[in-house]
């Protein structure tokens, strides 16, 4: 069974530019979740979805910070315009209503100079 | 609010000796889930083990077991026969009622595995 899929792996931008990020969960999960992992502390969730629809944003800085997940499969994360303090890796997971683990991808590594 | 708390920010242990890294947590839930991922150099969160707040017995899955004591809320993870491949960040989380599905996560260990 293929695990999360994300990409790019790693990303250098400057501040003010956008970047955006893919994760494709395993098949099947209807749950995805982003999370933000700066450097030295454990994730924070961003958003959780539930197939195509919003679970939970309350952590998502809106005035910056967007995603989808039109199909209710693969969904992006974008960041416009990215600041100095959105360095950090970008880890997408994934779950089914059958088991409740999350399963984690590979992560996007943002370096905003 | 859910908080997960890990206290140790660097372990080391010798090669095939076994370690606990601690992890205490804090909820009004009475259903919850506690979970240990480990994060080596190249930045993927591996699931290592799942307890859930309602399982009498304590969770193993092969070299690893998980200390739950629910009275005292803590959940430690014990690896058992250390291997060098064992190096990596360990992050305790849990999965709480009031929260949803969501993780919330302690600050992680470092665990060095000396040979």
């Amino acid at each position: 069974e293929a695990g999360v899929a994300q990409s790019p792996r790693y990303k250098i931008i400057e501040k003010r530019q956008s970047v955006a990020f893919w994760c494709n969960p395993i098949s099947g999960h209807a749950t995805l979740y982003w999370y933000q992992q700066i450097l030295g502390q454990g994730p924070k969730l961003l958003i959780q979805f539930q197939n195509n629809g919003v679970v939970d944003d309350s952590q998502l800085p809106k005035d910056r910070f967007s995603a989808e997940r039109l199909k209710g499969v693969d969904s992006t994360l974008k960041i416009q315009p990215a600041k100095l303090e959105d360095s950090a890796v970008y880890l997408c997971a994934s779950s089914s209503p059958l088991v409740d683990t999350q399963y984690f991808g590979p992560g996007t590594r943002l370096t905003v100079l | 609010a859910q908080k997960i708390t890990q206290t140790q920010p660097g372990m080391f242990v010798q090669e095939k000796e076994a370690v606990t890294l601690d992890c205490t947590y804090d909820t009004s839930d009475p259903s919850y889930g506690l979970f240990w991922y480990k994060q080596p150099s190249s930045g993927e969160m591996i699931f290592l083990i799942y307890q859930g707040s309602y399982d009498q017995q304590n969770a193993t899955e092969g070299r690893y077991s998980l200390n739950f004591q629910k009275a005292r809320k803590s959940a430690n993870l014990v690896i058992s026969a250390s291997q060098l491949g064992d190096s990596a960040m360990y992050f305790c989380a849990m999965r709480g009622g009031s929260a949803g599905n969501m993780l919330t996560f302690g600050g992680g260990t470092r665990l060095m595995v000396k040979p």
